[in-house]
């Protein structure tokens, strides 16, 4: 089966708290690309990152990292000294390479909420 | 300022009007998608064009007719909806599209708010 499951539903934090949110995947494929987008009430998808399934480098961008996790499944999003304009739907993303197509199979989203 | 336009940004429909969405990116990229998301559930994917001809329908109701006149073009053009078609319509490109092109990052639009009375 190709998963993504991201079991948070909704996370609420106060300004300056640092949040991780969790997102757990399932695929057979051996080469896969994993993605975070961010949605803010706006309604467009932000593209915050991509990783291939080769690369297990943690990555960081400002106050933005990833911690990728190929043993666990896990690629999950840390948002450190969180701000109000960080509250968004955040969705994690899984293509896997056997599709061919590209496709992106999300998770369900977790809703972020920083209060000032 | 998001690179793919979305226009309008709301409509408001009744069950018997035709109407269309637009969206336009000037990236270069070849791939461009239509996604359906109801609130609260992540996007589903509902067409893709690549260099301008359509590669996926996902099952997708007559309904709904998609049309990609040029490569920075999108159009889908509605007719006939029913009120469960109420939804955000996202349109989203990237530079090509599929595993050839290493999965390149969709980028999307602010989305047609679209409501069927």
């Amino acid at each position: 089966a190709q998963k993504v499951t991201q079991a948070q539903t909704e996370i609420s934090v106060v300004e300056k708290e640092d949040v991780t949110l969790d997102c757990v995947y399932e695929t057979r494929d051996t080469t896969y690309y994993l993605f975070w987008y961010k949605q803010p009430p706006s309604g467009e998808l932000v593209f915050l990152i991509r990783r291939n399934s080769f690369d297990e480098q943690n990555e960081i961008s400002g106050r933005y990292s990833w911690n990728f996790q190929k043993s666990t499944s896990s690629f999950n999003f840390t948002i450190t000294a969180s701000q109000v304009v960080d509250s968004a739907v955040y969705f994690c993303a899984l293509s896997p390479l056997s599709s061919n197509t590209g496709k992106l199979i999300f998770g369900q989203g977790t809703t972020l909420q920083v209060k000032p | 300022d998001t690179e793919v336009t979305q226009t309008p940004k709301h409509l408001v429909m009744g069950m018997t009007n035709k109407k269309s969405l637009k969206c336009e990116q000037h990236m270069g990229h070849r791939a461009m998608y239509w996604y359906k998301q109801k609130a609260k559930k992540p996007p589903e994917l509902m067409f893709v064009y690549s260099y301008e001809k359509l590669s996926i329908n996902e099952s997708v109701p007559s309904r709904f007719s998609p049309e990609c006149p040029n490569s920075s073009l999108l159009n889908l053009h509605l007719h006939a909806l029913q009120p469960e078609d109420s939804a955000l319509y996202l349109c989203a490109s990237s530079q090509v599209y599929g595993t050839g092109g290493g999965n390149q990052p969709q980028h999307f639009g602010d989305g047609t708010r679209l409501s069927i009375l």
